[in-house]
């Protein structure tokens, strides 16, 4: 298994541009969510799923979209890229239920000039 | 507004020593999870502990959990260079949504 897989790894976008990172899971998991990750603040929750055709915001939702069209891909878009959405982005995903554990992809490095 | 909260936010140690780190909490859970970053790495998960445990134990690592006080601790006992990551605790809402989130952590540092 690949686990969690995201693309790209690094990214440099120009303000006002539009992207799509992509999140894939191949362990049939039905949660999945997205995080960003920046210096002294930890990891945000930017959008989260618990199955396909279900979504619902976290922490910090606003400039991005998600979708769930299948239980395996969850991608972010950025529809009008921002120097404050310069940061490191997480995909994790894991089975349903209180007591499951998260599964990390490896990370997407976002820079917005 | 983030829900655990770590510390110290850094921590250096020799080898050898032990290691522990601290995670507040707001609200009630259902469980605690600590999770482990190598720099430039995704986050693994280290263990869970439920919300109707007091302590939980995997190798070197030792979880305690009050939940009167809404705290958990993470011990290392003898650490190695190799322990050198940032950790991270979880934590998802009783009652709430299945999301989980996740504190600012703690930078730990094992010098050989």
């Amino acid at each position: 298994n690949a686990g969690v897989t995201q693309t790209p790894k690094f990214q440099v976008l120009k303000t006002g541009q539009s992207m799509t990172l992509q999140c894939a899971q191949d362990m049939n998991h039905e949660y999945m969510s997205w995080y960003r990750q920046d210096p002294g603040m930890g990891l945000r929750l930017i959008h989260y799923s618990v199955g396909a055709g279900i979504t619902d915001q976290g922490e910090v939702p606003n400039g991005y979209n998600v979708s769930r069209s299948t239980t395996e891909d969850f991608p972010l878009r950025l529809l009008s890229a921002a120097p404050s959405q310069t940061s490191v982005y997480f995909c994790a995903s894991r089975n349903r239920g209180f007591n499951e554990k998260l599964f990390f992809g490896s990370g997407t490095q976002l820079s917005v000039l | 507004s983030q829900q655990g909260e770590e510390d110290p936010q850094a921590l250096s140690i020799q080898e050898g020593e032990n290691a522990t780190m601290n995670c507040s909490y707001k609200t009630s859970i259902n469980n605690l999870q600590w999770y482990r970053q190598n720099s430039g790495r995704g986050l693994v998960h280290l263990i869970l502990i439920r919300s109707n445990e007091r302590e939980k134990h995997s190798g070197r690592l030792r979880v305690t959990l009050d939940t009167s006080k809404k705290s958990s601790s993470l011990l290392i006992t003898a650490s190695r260079a190799a322990d050198t990551a940032s950790y991270f605790c979880a934590t998802d809402t009783q009652g709430g949504s299945e999301k989980l989130v996740f504190g600012k952590g703690t930078k730990l540092t094992v010098n050989p």
